[in-house]
């Protein structure tokens, strides 16, 4: 089945740049979406279709993906982006939805 | 805005069937255009699609879990269901309801999440 890889932490110092990276075999041939989400609360979707993003979510969320990796970064991180990231995608292979394992991104 | 609300027992004994409630509002299911999900997390774990619903009744399921599954819809009720049979503590998990657009593989509205522990 389809795997997606995650480290499992990301630690950035505020106003800097946090990028988590989600590999998976021919990504950049998938959709990718990347989800943010805060202890106790259901994931909010931050980026959809690779690099766009849902209305409400800041500019400094962005998407990207190439080969086998996608990349969320956030930039200018302040302590409100503290939270797991979860990327996805659906798997036309397995028929399933496959999320990563998640990144929690610590503001130092 | 649409808003989804899961509700059921937050205690399954095993063996038993673990059944949840995810109420729509702020948009109807039998207008169709979408697919009604159901995901879950594990404590402290990352996430696991279990299935979804159109309002037409067609179902699609994790094939991992399709043997213990079954998802319905009640349109009249505004409401979708899953019924998880012969649980065991492996299945103790936040449950949610979410919501995809048929063009459009992410899930954009989910519920609070309800958490379902499975013990004697």
């Amino acid at each position: 089945s389809y795997v997606l890889t995650q480290p499992p932490s990301v630690s950035v110092a505020p106003g800097q740049t946090a990028r988590i990276t989600c590999g998976g075999d021919n990504i950049g041939e998938k959709s990718v979406q990347w989800y943010q989400q805060k202890p106790g609360q259901a994931p909010v979707l931050v980026v959809y279709d690779d690099s766009d993003r849902p209305s409400g979510i800041p500019e400094r969320i962005s998407g990207s993906t190439s080969g086998n990796t996608a990349t969320l970064a956030i930039t200018w991180v302040e302590s409100g982006d503290e939270a797991d990231y979860f990327c996805q995608v659906w798997d036309s292979a397995s028929g399933h939805y496959v999320f990563g394992s998640g990144t929690k991104v610590t503001v130092l | 805005q649409v808003q989804l609300r899961e509700s059921g027992p937050g205690l399954v004994k095993p063996s038993q069937t673990l059944s949840l409630t995810c109420t729509v509002s702020g948009g109807s299911i039998s207008s169709g255009g979408y697919y009604w999900s159901w995901i879950r997390q594990h404590p402290g774990k990352g996430l696991e699609w279990i299935g979804y619903i159109y309002s037409t009744g067609n179902t699609y399921y994790n094939p991992s879990l399709k043997s213990r599954i079954i998802v319905s819809v009640d349109t009249s009720k505004n409401q979708f269901f899953l019924r998880l049979t012969s649980v065991t503590a492996a299945d103790t998990a936040v449950y949610y309801c979410a919501r995809r657009g048929v063009d459009s593989p992410h899930f954009a509205y989910w519920g609070q999440g309800t958490l379902v522990t499975v013990s004697s």
